[in-house]
């Protein structure tokens, strides 16, 4: 199965200023169809898990302009342009270009 | 705007049958596919497995040969059994809907139902 692996963990962020969350695969999540199924979920403390990004840059619908996601291949990136109050939470990557899918550990945003 | 309301037994006995359901409210049922993923500490989020409204099914191989999934197209719904159960079982376990088109676009979950798994 594809791992999936997060860095950093924890990302303390002063409000207001930026943050990026790496998404690495341990092999390429290029389907054969030509699109590359990796999403980014948002998880906030009692709230239901919050669909950010599918297919890599693609911001779900009511998804906030400072959420962006990039990368190609097994290297992608979650950026929050300037963190408010309301992005503390753990943020995970999801790949389903293969079965099973498979999710990040997760990384925890929080206010410094 | 869906809903996914998912209710089971939330204390089972090691070597019981975890069964919930995932009711779909609004929404199309046929243009998804159907998940349940779970979440440990120690295991993180899981995927379980997912299921189309014709009752095609995906399972996740580490879990294959205890999960059966199948759906209820007449009220909306789908259901999850996982037999034997251990204490390794113990998890918040979510129902998610992923939109076909967008694999990987979990774009709606339940509200997680925690399953204890204890003598």
């Amino acid at each position: 199965e594809i791992v999936m692996t997060q860095t950093p963990l924890s990302s303390p962020v002063t409000l207001g200023q930026p943050a990026s969350i790496s998404c690495r695969s341990s092999q390429s999540l290029v389907h054969s169809d030509g699109n590359t199924y990796l999403s980014w979920l948002q998880q906030r403390p009692g709230q239901p898990i919050r669909l950010l990004i599918y297919k890599v840059s693609n911001r779900f619908s009511g998804v906030p302009d400072r959420f962006s996601g990039s990368g190609a291949g097994s290297d992608f990136t979650l950026k929050i342009s300037r963190v408010e109050a309301e992005d503390v939470g753990v943020y995970y990557c999801v790949q389903a270009t293969q079965f099973p899918r498979t999710f990040g550990q997760g990384t925890k945003v929080e206010i410094k | 705007q869906v809903q996914l309301q998912q209710w089971g037994a939330g204390l089972l006995k090691p070597s019981e049958t975890l069964s919930l359901i995932c009711a779909v409210y609004g929404g199309s049922f046929s243009d998804y596919y159907w998940s349940w993923i779970r979440q440990s500490p120690g295991r993180g989020l899981e995927w379980i497995g997912e299921i189309n409204h014709r009752g095609g099914t995906n399972y996740n191989p580490s879990l294959k040969s205890r999960v059966t999934m199948s759906v209820d197209k007449s009220k909306n719904q789908f259901s999850l059994k996982l037999t034997s159960v251990t204490a390794a079982d113990t998890a918040i376990y979510y129902c998610a809907r992923e939109i076909i088109v967008a694999r990987g676009a979990f774009d709606s979950w339940g509200q997680g139902t925690l399953v204890t798994v204890s003598s």
